[in-house]
C-alpha cells in the first residue's frame, strides 16, 4: 500500500497568514493526489484534485502544488472559514489513502 | 446537482452485520468514469477508505478490510451498498458514501451516517 505522510499534524495561524501543509507519498504517484478540507462535523470537501487543479467554486486562495511523491498546499491570506482539518489523498492505485490530517486552529 | 445519502442502522450488535445504503439522486451510478465509494471516519480521527464500485461492476476492497466488506450496486434503484460482517468497536465510525474517480478526486459525498457497535 503506498503511505501517506501529512505534516504538520497541527498548526496555529492567524488570519492573513500564509500556510503550507506537506504530504509525502511512499513512491511515486504521479499527479493522483488530492486535497479536501474538513469543518467539525461536516463531510470532507474536495479543494484541489490532481495535485494542482482547483476545484469548481473553492477560492483561489487555495492552490496546490507537486507531483511524484511531494506535494504541497497552499492556503493564501487564511479567512475565519478555513479553520478546519485538511486531508490529502492518493489515488494512484488501491487502496486509496489518506494522509492523517492536518488541523488549522486559530494563534 | 448530485446528492447522495445514506441509511441504515445506526447501532450495531457486536459480531453482526453492518448494512447501509447510499441513494444517489440528480445523477446516474451508471455514469462514466465514476466510481462510488464508501469511507469511514472513527470519532476523532482520520478518513478510511474502504471500497469502490465502478459502472463496469469492478469493485476494489481495502485489504485491512476486504474479508468482512462487500460492495454492491443496484443501477435500477440507482443506489450502492455496504455491508460490513463480524463488526467489533473498531467500526464504531462515521461511514460516508461517495463519487470519486482517480484523476479527479473524491468530488460528491452524502453527510455522513454514525454507526456504533454496542451491545
Amino acid at each position: 500500500d503506498i503511505q501517506m505522510a501529512q505534516s504538520p499534524s497541527s498548526l496555529s495561524a492567524s488570519v492573513g497568514d500564509k500556510v503550507t501543509i506537506t504530504c509525502r507519498a511512499s513512491q511515486s504517484i504521479s499527479t493522483y493526489l488530492h486535497w479536501y478540507q474538513q469543518r467539525p462535523g461536516e463531510a470532507p470537501k474536495l479543494l484541489i484534485y490532481a495535485a494542482s487543479s482547483l476545484q469548481s467554486g473553492v477560492p483561489s486562495r487555495f492552490s496546490g502544488s507537486g507531483s511524484g511523491t511531494d506535494f504541497t498546499l497552499t492556503i493564501s491570506g487564511l479567512q475565519p472559514e478555513d479553520f478546519a482539518a485538511y486531508y490529502c489523498q492518493h489515488t494512484y492505485n488501491t487502496p486509496w489513502t489518506f494522509g492523517q490530517g492536518t488541523k488549522v486552529e486559530i494563534k | 446537482q448530485l446528492q447522495l445519502q445514506e441509511s441504515g442502522p445506526g447501532l450495531v450488535k457486536p459480531s453482526e452485520t453492518l448494512s447501509l445504503t447510499c441513494t444517489v439522486s440528480g445523477g446516474s451510478i451508471s455514469s462514466s468514469p465514476y466510481s462510488w465509494a464508501w469511507i469511514r471516519q472513527p470519532p476523532g480521527k482520520g478518513l478510511e477508505w474502504i471500497a469502490n464500485i465502478y459502472y463496469s461492476g469492478d469493485s476494489y476492497y481495502n485489504p485491512s478490510l476486504k474479508s468482512r466488506v462487500t460492495i454492491s450496486a443496484d443501477t435500477s434503484r440507482n443506489q450502492f451498498s455496504l455491508k460490513v460482517s463480524s463488526v467489533t468497536a473498531a467500526d464504531t465510525a462515521v461511514y460516508y458514501c461517495a463519487r470519486g474517480a482517480p484523476s479527479l478526486g473524491i468530488d460528491y459525498w452524502g453527510q455522513g451516517t454514525l454507526v456504533t457497535v454496542s451491545s
